[in-house]
This record gives structure tokens, sequence and C-alpha cells, in this order.
């Protein structure tokens, strides 16, 4: 068990709608980290936050945002859902605080969205 | 269109065989790496790291080698069990952490 929780496990919604993913990081981490993972692009970096602040933006669509919290948990938010969206989106978290990445990622299950 | 499938590079060995899984990266700049496991349902597991001043470092049944000058990593598993079955994943990192394409790992027994 890493200690990062996601939730929900499972997301299947119609397209053009809006979902939410959370994200609770282990304990202590102030780092945390979205990344979609699909079938034909692997993993890919979506955005960073460090203790509430963005921190680095990756591969991520206008039709996404993020935010951390001060209880450090974080939200993924996806609106106007296309097909295309369908992905797991992993969250990870990590003790790192420096600029540059010098520490591993430790990620959780995931969140499985089917749009259809 | 359709999507197509991530094609990836498979692996068999047999149990009690020595794996190695390779993985080229492309940033010269990067100085931190990253092997990762994941299993079919799960995120991806932290393995192994190293950092860019180091060309060796060794776990428990794990070694990962680091070639700068060619810009190439690898990931030994000594005595390879059925449960190393799954997709490793080689990361770079330097102001975030970019994951290679992943290589399959099938072990029989």
């Amino acid at each position: 068990d890493s200690g990062v929780t996601q939730t929900p496990k499972h997301l299947i919604t119609a397209t053009g709608q809006r979902v939410t993913l959370r994200c609770s990081p282990r304990s202590g981490d102030l780092s945390v980290y979205w990344y979609q993972q699909s079938l034909d692009q692997g993993l890919q970096f979506l955005i960073q936050y460090y203790n509430g602040e963005e921190r680095a933006k990756g591969n991520i669509l206008e039709r996404f945002s993020a935010q951390q919290f001060p209880d450090l948990h974080s939200e993924l938010n996806l609106s106007s859902l296309e097909l295309g969206d369908s992905a797991l989106y992993f969250c990870a978290s990590s003790a790192g605080t420096a600029a540059l990445v010098n520490s591993p990622l430790h990620f959780g299950n995931g969140t499985r969205l089917t749009v259809t | 269109g359709e999507s197509v499938g991530l094609h990836l590079p498979t692996l068999s060995v047999q149990e009690g065989d020595n794996s190695i899984i390779n993985c080229a990266y492309s940033n010269s700049a990067s100085d931190y790496f990253i092997w990762y496991k994941q299993e079919s349902g799960k995120g991806p597991q932290f393995i192994i790291d190293i950092r860019s001043n180091m060309d060796k470092r060794q776990g428990q049944r794990v070694t990962v080698l680091l070639n700068k000058t060619v810009k190439h990593l690898s990931l030994q598993i000594a005595a390879t069990q059925p449960g190393d079955s799954a997709v490793y994943f080689c990361a770079e990192g330097y102001s975030t952490l970019t994951f290679g394409k992943g290589t399959m790992l099938l072990v029989s027994p």
C-alpha cells in the first residue's frame, strides 16, 4: 500500500459531462502529481502541486483543472468530457521539496474513467 | 478514429532466470532515474532509484545500471519469480518525472 488514496475507483459518465477525481497524499507529503494513463499514450504528466501552489504543468487540456487544498488533498476536475478522455488517472505524492524531482513518487491505484 | 493499443515490448523468461529490462532516456539534463513496476489494476510501484552521480545501485534482487554517455538505464532482476510478472517503467526526473513506454515481463513457472 503506497499510502496514496484515490476516489472513486471507477467512474462512468457521458460525453459533455464534468467529473471530479479526488486524491489524498501520503501523510507528510507536500507534493501531489496527476498523471493520465491511456492505452496509446502511456503515462502522461498532467500537473503538479506543492503545498497548495501549482508548481509544474504538463500536457493538461484547458478543459481540465486541478487544485490542492490546505489539508493537502487534491482534486482533478475534468469537464466537457470526450470519448478520448477515457483513461486511468493516477495521483502520486512525494516528500520532495526541491523544484527538481529528486525523490520517488508514490502512486495511488488510480481512477478508471469511462466516457460513453 | 480507432485508437491503437500501446504495443509494449515483452520479455519472457523462465522462473529462476535473471531478467534485464532496458530503457533509453532522452533528456541529458535528467539527474534522477527511477524504475517502477505496474501490475494489472494497480498504480506504478516504486522499485529502485539512482542519481546521476552513480552508475550502479543495488536493492533486494534488483540492480539498476546507468550509462549517461549513451543515455541508457537498465534494471536487472535476479532469480525472477512469477510474482515479478508486470509492466516495468523507467522514468527520468528533472523538473517533472517523465515515463518511458514500459516493458512487459512475463515469467513462466
